[in-house]
């Protein structure tokens, strides 16, 4: 298997743009993670999703984000309007129900000049 | 609510010393637990996990123990090389079955030749 997929892996924009973070998880995963992590905050769960249906979105920072599961192998991270504050690096996770394991993209680094 | 907390770094230590990050955890219930470890520039991935008291987990030379009496998950290793260089992080998922863990937030250990 590929593993979790993430795009773009590198985002360079300015204040104000809208940003996509893109996921793809690994093939039979039932469960979706989006974190963010800085230096200052470590690593944050933003929201998590089972069954393609947010579950827990308590650590989404404010309304400029949203995420979506349209299906089963795509989910979509926005930001509108970006910040200089969201840089950090933005990692997606999935795993199957019953397993305890969480197996986690590459990442994408944001940059909001 | 459901925490970790590990010992803060960075930890730097010479090649072939031993190790030992300190973790410990609040939960209620009865949780599994685990350490993820991300080398610089990926994500992270498991490393070991002890799913019920006295459990160890090991893993690439790397072992820790679930201790309930002392609510730790200590990560130890006899003998570090320099490619073992990167953040650990501990973490535990309730046991409720909602799939989501809990992270510490990461100890880097960084090890000189």
């Amino acid at each position: 298997d590929a593993g979790v997929i993430q795009s773009p892996r590198h985002e360079v924009t300015e204040m104000g743009q809208e940003v996509t973070l893109r996921c793809k998880p690994i093939s039979g995963h039932d469960y979706l993670f989006w974190y963010r992590q800085t230096m200052m905050r470590g690593l944050e769960l933003l929201i998590y999703f089972n069954n393609n249906v947010p579950i827990d979105d308590s650590g989404m920072p404010e309304d400029r984000f949203s995420a979506k599961m349209p299906n089963a192998s795509f989910s979509t991270l926005k930001i509108q309007p970006s910040e200089p504050r969201d840089s950090a690096v933005y990692f997606c996770a999935s795993s199957i129900r019953d397993s305890n394991t969480q197996y986690f993209g590459p990442g994408t680094r944001l940059t909001v000049l | 609510g459901d925490s970790v907390t590990q010992m803060e770094g960075p930890v730097t230590l010479s090649e072939e010393a031993f190790l030992t990050i300190n973790c410990t955890y609040t939960a209620t219930g009865y949780p599994s637990l685990f350490w993820y470890v991300q080398y610089p520039g990926e994500g992270l991935q498991l490393l070991l996990k002890a799913t019920k008291a006295d459990d160890k987990g090991s893993n690439k030379g790397f072992e820790a123990t679930y201790r309930k009496e002392t609510t730790s998950f200590h990560l130890e290793k006899g003998s570090v090389q320099v490619s073992d260089s990167a953040v650990y992080f501990c973490a535990l998922r309730t046991s409720g079955n909602t799939g989501k863990l809990i992270f510490g937030q990461g100890t880097t250990l960084q090890v000189k030749p």
